[in-house]
């Protein structure tokens, strides 16, 4: 089964600077999927960014991007030019009956 | 608009009452998953249906049950409910191995008193 470690329970970062949120994960499986999710305060859920592990390349959305280090296991979420809204909680997790991480909370600060 | 829809919201129940909380998607997924949210604990599996017809349980089934009424409805049970049940529950549903994710419900707020 998988697990999924985020390891920073809180970040803060100023507005229009660049995040980095962690997240490492176990598999023994060879083909899978890996997400990041951003729960704000309304409680909903939202598909921020996803990663096939059998792609090389790192993916981007807009200002999000991940640093993806397969033989690390290591899945890591990049925020640039941070913005107020950007201010939510933050969810790694893998496809493998979506196991989530504990999740980051991270602030904004203006 | 498509997407996940839960009801109820929020709901407050006494120890030892039962309740169902419901669970409807219109996108023709055919896998839906309950959690239940716990403040530094993340989101754990309760339990999932990988098609309609079958149900499996996951990290914390104990003291629910499930049913998958047909495609699109998929609901949880709790038989009595106990304080360690107060949390936040999503619904979620998924396609083709889960490989883009899942849609989530909004979520629902149980308080067990």
């Amino acid at each position: 089964a998988q697990t999924v470690t985020q390891s920073q329970p809180e970040m803060s970062v100023q507005e229009a600077e660049t995040v980095t949120l962690s997240c490492t994960y176990d598999t023994s499986e060879s083909d899978y999927y890996l997400f990041w999710y951003k729960q704000p305060p309304s409680r909903q859920m939202i598909l921020v960014i996803r990663q096939e592990a059998y792609k090389q390349q790192n993916a981007t959305e807009n200002r999000f991007s991940v640093n993806f280090q397969k033989a690390a296991k290591s899945f890591s979420l990049k925020i640039s030019d941070s913005q107020l809204g950007d201010a939510a909680m933050y969810f790694c997790a893998s496809n493998e009956k979506l196991t989530f991480g504990t999740g980051t909370r991270l602030t904004i600060i203006p | 608009n498509a997407g996940v829809t839960q009801t109820p919201k929020f709901q407050v129940l006494k120890t030892g009452q039962s309740m169902t909380l419901q669970c409807a998607q219109d996108m023709n997924h055919n896998s839906m998953y309950w959690y239940r949210q716990d403040p530094g604990m993340g989101l754990r599996l309760i339990y999932y249906s990988a098609s309609e017809g079958t149900t499996d349980k996951g990290e914390v089934p104990n003291g629910y049950n499930v049913s998958r009424l047909n495609k699109r409805e998929f609901s949880l049970r709790l038989e009595s409910a106990a304080p360690s049940q107060t949390s936040v529950y999503f619904c979620a549903s998924s396609e083709n191995r889960e490989r883009y994710g899942y849609t989530f419900g909004s979520g629902t707020r149980l308080t067990v008193v």
